[in-house]
């Protein structure tokens, strides 16, 4: 079993929609939760973190993360063209980070 | 400014040549990594250094030899390149080996023809 698991899609929703991103993982000892934006030939751009678990919110984006139940998500409200992206999700224990596989999002106009 | 920074960004060579990348950070951070992104977009974790020593060698071929000479700055060589090594590879950084976050640079995408 992979520790961290994330559908890869690809997603497309249309412009305004609410998108919603999740990651699930195994390792109970994974302390801080990550979602990185990455466009085609960039490299990933942290989105957001959180400590444990809970809710941060920034913008139009709200990152969740519930530890019983080993579930992250990222939430989009009204998504613009510009957040076509790849979507990784990650997290970490000590010095080590696991990321999941992406899942492309496609928002059309 | 740039916080993590490699060059090149594109390289394109042939088999059995020898390339390095660079990869330099501005970030004050401890800790710097290597990582390869295969096609479906994973991230494979090869090398970590924190205050230029090795602490994390992954089973990669040992073609692959990283070097920090100091904090800011660690460098991937790999010698007689494969068809198989044609990847993007990441430099990163992080504040230390308490977890926390993890910084990319915009990744050097070597082709071996």
């Amino acid at each position: 079993q992979k520790e961290v698991e994330q559908d890869p899609g690809p997603l497309s929703v249309p412009e305004g929609a609410i998108v919603s991103l999740n990651c699930t993982y195994s390792n109970s000892a994974f302390q801080y939760f990550m979602w990185y934006r990455q466009y085609s030939r960039k490299g990933p751009e942290l989105l957001m973190y959180t400590y444990s678990s809970g809710n941060k919110e920034d913008g139009r984006f709200t990152a969740q993360v519930d530890k019983s139940s080993k579930y992250i998500s990222l939430f989009i409200r009204d998504s613009q063209p510009s957040d076509s992206a790849t979507y990784l999700c990650a997290m970490s224990a000590g010095n080590q980070f696991y990321f999941g596989t992406g899942t492309s999002l496609t928002v059309i106009p | 400014d740039t916080a993590v920074s490699q060059t090149p960004k594109y390289l394109v060579t042939q088999m059995g040549n020898d390339k390095s990348i660079k990869c330099e950070q501005n970030l004050g951070h401890d800790t710097m990594y290597w990582y390869k992104q295969d096609s479906k977009k994973f991230l494979k974790i090869m090398f970590s250094y924190n205050n230029k020593e090795l602490i994390i060698n992954e089973t990669v071929p040992n073609r692959f030899s990283p070097k920090s000479p100091d904090k800011a700055h660690l460098n991937l060589h790999i010698n007689s390149l494969e068809l198989g090594d044609s990847a993007v590879y990441f430099c990163a950084s992080s504040p230390g080996t308490g977890g926390n976050t993890i910084y990319f640079g915009e990744g050097s995408w070597l082709t071996v023809v």
